[in-house]
Order: C-alpha cells, then sequence, then structure tokens
C-alpha cells in the first residue's frame, strides 16, 4: 500500500515578527516537557525545557508555556530570525522513564524575508 | 567540547543484510539513546544504554539491538533489513546523573534500504 507521511503542521512568519509553535501532550503523566529544534541535515537541538512544576519558562528570545489542564504547550520565538527557520519538535517524558523521549509530530517554521 | 558523533553519515544496503550504526557521546556522558525518524511514524525511541547496560527499550522488533561498551561507545545493529528500516537513526547522550536531563543529538545515520 501507499506509504502516508507525517503531515507536519506549517507556520509562516515574517521576518522581524514574534512566532508561536504549538503542541498537544499526550499523556497526563509526564512531568519534563523539552522543545527541541531540527535543521535539514541535522540531529535535534534543544532549546529549552520546562518541569510540570512551572507553567512558564523564558530563555534567550525563546519562552515556553505549559497548560495542564489541557495537556497543551507552546513555544514563543521573539524577533524571528531566518536563521529560526526549521522543524520544531515537542517532547514528553513521563514519571519514571528516565530519558525516554515521546516526541510530537513537528512544526514546520519558515521565515520570510 | 566534541559533540555526538555518529558513523557512517550515509549508508546504503540491500534487504536481508545487516548493518551496524556507531555512535560516539559526548565526553564524559554515560547514557546513550537511539532513535529512529521517519517521514511516516517521526521521531521514535529505541532504546537507552547506561554503564554498558540496556535500561529501556521502544517497541520494536528483536532485530533491533545495540551494545554499549565500557567508554561509553554504543552501537546499534539492525539485523535482516526490510525496505521499512530505511530512516534516519539518531543517538543522543546524556550525563545521566539524574533522571530528567538534556540529551544532545548527533548528525544522524541516514540508511536507505533497496
Amino acid at each position: 500500500g501507499e506509504s502516508v507521511g507525517l503531515h507536519l503542521p506549517t507556520l509562516s512568519v515574517q521576518e522581524g515578527d514574534n512566532s508561536i509553535i504549538n503542541c498537544a501532550y499526550s499523556n497526563s503523566a509526564s512531568d519534563y516537557f523539552i522543545w527541541y529544534k531540527q535543521e535539514s541535515g541535522k540531529g535535534p537541538q534543544f532549546i529549552i525545557d520546562i518541569r510540570s512544576n512551572m507553567d512558564k519558562r523564558q530563555g534567550q528570545r525563546v519562552t515556553v508555556l505549559l497548560n495542564k489542564t489541557v495537556k497543551h504547550l507552546s513555544l514563543q520565538i521573539a524577533a524571528t530570525q531566518p536563521g529560526d527557520s526549521a522543524v520544531y519538535f515537542c517532547a514528553e517524558i513521563p514519571r519514571g522513564s528516565a530519558r525516554q523521549l515521546t516526541f510530537g509530530s513537528g512544526t514546520q517554521l519558515t521565515v520570510l524575508p | 567540547k566534541a559533540g555526538v558523533t555518529q558513523t557512517p553519515r550515509y549508508l546504503i544496503k540491500t534487504r536481508g543484510q545487516q548493518v551496524t550504526l556507531s555512535c560516539s557521546p559526548i565526553s564524559g556522558h554515560r547514557s546513550v539513546s537511539w532513535y529512529q525518524q521517519t517521514p511516516g511514524q517521526g521521531l521514535q525511541f529505541l532504546f537507552e544504554y547506561f554503564s554498558e547496560t540496556q535500561r529501556n527499550k521502544g517497541n520494536f522488533p528483536g532485530r533491533f539491538s545495540g551494545r554499549q561498551f565500557s567508554n561509553s561507545r554504543s552501537e546499534m545493529n539492525v539485523s535482516t533489513l526490510e525496505l521499512g528500516d530505511s530512516a534516519l537513526y539518531l543517538c543522543a547522550s546524556s550525563l545521566a546523573t539524574s533522571t530528567n536531563e538534556k540529551l544532545f543529538f548527533g548528525s544522524g545515520t541516514q540508511l536507505s534500504v533497496l
């Protein structure tokens, strides 16, 4: 049968605008969440993480928000730059599962000049 | 500090063959995990090794195996290759001093099965 690939959500933003990438996670027992960025031909690169006892964490130009009630995670990128163009994945680690990440399907971010 | 190194970068095999992929973690990192990335299934956990012992295993058939050496370097092996094994195989390492910890990924080995 025909193989169907994952349909990656896409987000296009103008350079300099803010980007918001959303992720719904599956396991209510997850207590650690990570955002990764993957550029073409490279492995995932750590961006920012957050533990379940927090609802917001800020890094350099990035902010992660966690809403445990609806099992939703978002990544906000301020003043998006061309180098931010990549696929962004959220990942969760359920409590007690050590370093076994469960990844979301990813979002393709394209920054327009 | 050198990052996670995976070799080879690209590999072409035919159905029925076996393949061994290699991963050198960041110096001082003791945990090595392997993931498979395909367009159809996304990123999926294969297994994790720590101190030469497999600590965790994902939902993959027994054709997928791995090991870790005393210097923390790891290899994964896939026997009796199938077309569906074509994927990017990613290795990640971490210090493993706490349960939840940053994983650092290599650039992967792109395996094509013909």
